[in-house]
């Protein structure tokens, strides 16, 4: 089946533009994590979802970034007048289980590489 | 809070030569998950260690969880040039918490 789908693959905005990355889950998963990743660093926690309820946002760096998922399946992330540290990729995974995915692989997207100018 | 620590954060190997690295935390683990990243790709499970002690092998891959299930380790044996990527272990949270990772490199 198919997996987890994230547009536009590359982004570049004008420092002070927004911008709204997508992600797409594969279909009935529960869980729905966003991560930031910074060149040659891991993943770094920005939030997850829980069908549509979002129960944790605690990794998001500003109040520049909101992410929702108003039907429990697509989620947006939108960044609000970019910045230049705001640019690296930022992957999507989903996991089939809730309470946070606890104890269940992870199935991640391509990633959205943002670059801010 | 929980921390995971990945070393080294890079490892040039021939091809061939084995290949290792190593996860600590600061707390116990419940469990810990291993993923590959290739260069330009996203991370890909590999992965998931639960008992203490554990050991599990994927074909030149063997994976160890320690005795007191706050480390853990990837060991490959003969590396290939498909084995290059960055090696990440993630530690069980309400999120997943994340190792810097190993980047293998096959040394030309």
């Amino acid at each position: 089946g198919a997996g987890v789908s994230q547009s536009p693959r590359y982004k570049v905005a004008k420092r002070g533009q927004d911008v709204a990355l997508r992600c797409d889950p594969i279909s009935g998963h529960v869980s729905l994590f966003w991560y930031q990743q910074a060149l040659g660093q891991g993943p770094e926690f920005l939030t997850y979802f829980q069908n549509e309820a979002q129960l944790d946002k605690s990794g998001l760096p500003s109040d520049r970034f909101f992410a929702e998922r108003p039907e429990g399946s697509v989620s947006t992330l939108k960044i609000q007048r970019t910045q230049q540290e705001d640019s690296a990729v930022y992957l999507c995974a989903s996991s089939p289980v809730g309470n946070g995915g606890q104890g269940h692989e992870q199935f991640f997207g391509p990633g959205t590489r943002l670059t801010v100018l | 809070g929980q921390q995971v620590m990945q070393i080294p954060q890079y490892q040039h190997v021939q091809e061939g030569e084995d290949f290792t690295t190593y996860c600590n935390s600061s707390t116990t683990l419940s469990n810990i998950q291993w993923y590959k990243q290739r260069p330009g790709g996203h991370p890909v499970f590999l992965i998931q260690l639960v008992k203490s002690g554990e050991v599990k092998k994927q074909k030149r891959l063997t994976f160890q969880f320690g005795e007191a299930k706050k480390n853990s380790s990837l060991h490959i044996t003969a590396t290939q040039t498909t084995d290059v990527g960055t090696y990440f272990c993630a530690g069980p949270h309400y999120q997943l918490i994340w190792g810097a990772g190993t980047k293998l490199i096959i040394k030309p």
